[in-house]
């Protein structure tokens, strides 16, 4: 596709629910990237996937939040037993490879109520 | 954690105006990146700046960086109401093995 798509662009769940929020990066990127944005603060990374591994997940705050990129391209971050605290801006970026320019999508907004 | 702390958390320029923009960062670096976000939504990449670079322009940007004191500047030049958005820096360590870590932004408002 043109850019990094993500779905849904806005989610309201309730507090304990399982939610799935999925990200469409550009096609051949190698790299993805999860971060959360709450409100008046940057982009605070989760989870980075280089092809099908994570890479690196040291940001995922707790066992809650799990993500997979099972063939290598999309990608779908899941979050257990939803929190009121998980309120926020999830966004995805992607690139060509690693410590190129990161793109990033338009972010799923999830509200936990 | 964040590590970029941009300075001042807001600005609120009339248009046709130069805007700057600071960050400062405590690690050593590989690169420092700046993008804008309009709406609380997804960001634009708008410049990267190595460590062994002092300067940069692209267009109407122009980054300084100072890794002595730590430190990035961005400068809008001419100002546009259209330029209204929040700035982020972005630091890269100098391992290159770690995630970008974002500051709090900058909130820009170009007034017409």
């Amino acid at each position: 596709g043109a850019g990094v798509s993500q779905t849904p662009s806005n989610k309201v769940t309730e507090k304990g629910k399982y939610v799935e929020l999925r990200c469409d990066p550009i096609s051949g990127h190698t790299a993805l990237y999860w971060y959360r944005q709450s409100l008046g603060q940057g982009p605070e990374f989760l989870i980075y996937f280089q092809g099908t591994g994570a890479a690196d997940d040291s940001g995922l705050p707790n066992d809650r939040f799990f993500a997979v990129r099972p063939e290598g391209s999309v990608s779908t971050l899941k979050i257990q037993r939803t929190e009121r605290g998980d309120s926020a801006v999830y966004l995805c970026a992607s690139s060509l490879y690693r410590n190129n320019e990161q793109f990033f999508g338009p972010g799923t907004r999830l509200t936990v109520l | 954690s964040q590590q970029g702390e941009e300075d001042p958390q807001a600005l609120s320029i009339q248009e046709g105006e130069n805007a700057t923009m600071n960050c400062s960062y405590k690690t050593s670096i590989n690169n420092l990146q700046w993008y804008r976000q309009n709406s609380g939504r997804g960001l634009v990449h708008l410049i990267l700046i190595r460590s062994n670079e002092r300067e940069k322009h692209s267009g109407r940007l122009r980054v300084t960086l100072d890794t002595s004191k730590k430190s990035s500047s961005l400068l809008i030049t001419a100002s546009r109401a259209a330029d209204t958005a929040s700035y982020f820096c972005a630091t890269e360590d100098y391992s290159g093995n770690t995630p970008l870590v974002f500051g709090k932004g900058t909130r820009l408002s170009v007034i017409a």
